[in-house]
């Protein structure tokens, strides 16, 4: 069946990086984009960016633009989204999620399980 | 573009009907989708397109609305139903915009 499926939960000290994996499967990878939505704890959800399963363009949410990469292993079917630059208000779930189509103007139909990023020092 | 629901909370008795609203603060068109939050777990896409239901998602959700007004009707609730839902617009990016989400509880 479709689904995404993340790498798992992660502790990290404030300053450090943080790379999460979510493996897609039971799709052309290539043919959807995948999007990035972080929650914090009892709060509502986050839209962090976007990668390209096709040609790999990124675009990422201005608020994290020069701290985040996002990008895409076509050979494992894998996205991957690097934050650097860790505080504390960082901790959050955070997930992935397939556009039902090429492009960020089309819904996310598919999501990941999420992953828990901790950051305490 | 900022996405505003009401209420914040809402309490339906089990069978009856629940309205819930989501404001975008300019149009998005017919670009609204709904998803469905349970405690513990990831989103669910309930609806796309401001009214079509994604697979699997039973009759008793509908979407309606255009513009900047939407809806998302639950004709009669259930116990199952019990969540939080988020409206999230791409019409316009970036940003994708959420709204704040609506809780349901049973009354």
């Amino acid at each position: 069946q479709i689904q995404l499926v993340q790498s798992g939960a992660e502790v990290k000290k404030p300053g450090a990086s943080v790379k999460v994996a979510c493996k897609a499967s039971g799709y052309t990878f290539n043919r959807y984009s995948i999007g990035w939505v972080r929650q914090a704890p009892g709060q509502g959800l986050e839209w962090m960016g976007w990668v390209s399963g096709f040609n790999r363009n990124t675009y990422s949410a201005q608020k994290f633009q020069g701290r985040v990469t996002m990008t895409t292993d076509t050979s494992t079917t894998t996205a991957y989204m690097e934050l650097r630059g860790l505080r504390s208000d960082d901790t959050a779930v955070y997930f992935c999620a397939r556009h039902s189509g090429t492009s960020p103007i089309h819904a996310f139909d598919i999501w990941g399980q999420g992953t828990l990023v901790t950051v305490s020092s | 573009i900022v996405m505003t629901q009401s209420p914040a909370t809402l309490s339906v008795s089990p069978g009856e009907m629940a309205t819930l609203s989501c404001r975008a603060s300019q149009s998005v068109s017919s670009d609204l989708a709904w998803y469905q939050q349970k405690p513990g777990q990831a989103p669910r896409l309930l609806i796309y397109g401001s009214s079509t239901r994604a697979t699997g998602i039973p009759a008793r959700f509908s979407g309606s609305g255009s513009g900047t007004e939407f809806t998302l009707t639950i004709a009669s609730l259930q116990s199952e139903d019990v969540a939080v839902y988020y409206c999230q617009q791409y019409n316009n990016w970036p940003p994708l915009t959420f709204g704040g989400g609506t809780k349901v509880e049973i009354k």
